[in-house]
């Protein structure tokens, strides 16, 4: 069964630091996504990506972020300059073709430790 | 604007009792409605998912749901717990585009023995 993969399962980095997380969604899939779930707390939406374009994002997602899909087949959230309440667990999610298609499909997660 | 409200944080029953996980959702439209499951450390599993056609979804592990418009609920059911069914479960609903999935604050399952 096709699956959406994520890298790295964890990473530790230092306040400050650029961090670059990466998913491979389900090879057919357009529609690509990230969460973020702070440690018990709600999953949070942070951007959607369509076409090569951000389609949505969250008040969360704000410069410090970037999304991009450099060659077709990974999907990549970069942190430029982490921050300790970046600590989370983030998620990629992809989604088929039609617009409502529905269900997400989300990889395993990537947890991230800023200290 | 949408939104989803799980109505209990934790729930906890005995192995082989019924499980009933509260969702009600407010939207100006009809939405998609989703179940997730997630367990320690694993990833968001789609349990089952509401897309304007039978409003009762059954899902995997015996679980299912029944959409109400009238009362905008979508509550999970599960006749019989298993112990494996100890997880996260989150409600999720559809934005109007179709492009956007508003997460409720999930809904711990603790499964006595």
């Amino acid at each position: 069964e096709p699956e959406v993969t994520q890298t790295p399962s964890h990473q530790v980095t230092q306040m400050g630091q650029e961090v670059i997380l990466r998913c491979v969604p389900i090879s057919n899939h357009l529609y690509f996504y990230w969460y973020r779930q702070i440690l018990g707390q709600k999953v949070e939406f942070l951007v959607s990506f369509y076409n090569n374009e951000i389609s949505e994002k969250s008040e969360i997602f704000d410069d410090q972020f970037s999304v991009e899909r450099p060659d077709g087949s990974n999907f990549t959230l970069k942190i430029r300059s982490t921050k300790l309440e970046d600590s989370a667990m983030y998620f990629c999610a992809s989604r088929g073709q039609g617009l409502n298609t529905g269900e997400l499909f989300f990889g395993e997660g990537s947890r991230l430790t800023v200290l | 604007a949408q939104s989803v409200t799980q109505l209990d944080s934790h729930v906890s029953v005995s192995e082989g009792t019924p499980v009933l996980l509260r969702c009600n959702y407010s939207s100006s439209y009809s939405p998609s409605l989703f179940w997730y499951v997630q367990h320690p450390n694993k990833g968001l599993q789609l349990l089952l998912k509401y897309t304007s056609a039978a409003t009762l979804v059954k899902g995997i592990n015996g679980f299912e749901a029944e959409f109400k418009k009238s009362e905008t609920s979508f509550h999970l059911t599960k006749p019989s717990a298993h112990m494996s069914d100890a997880a996260e479960y989150f409600c999720v609903v559809s934005g109007s585009t179709g492009n956007q999935f508003y997460f409720g604050t999930g809904t711990s399952l603790t499964v006595i023995p």
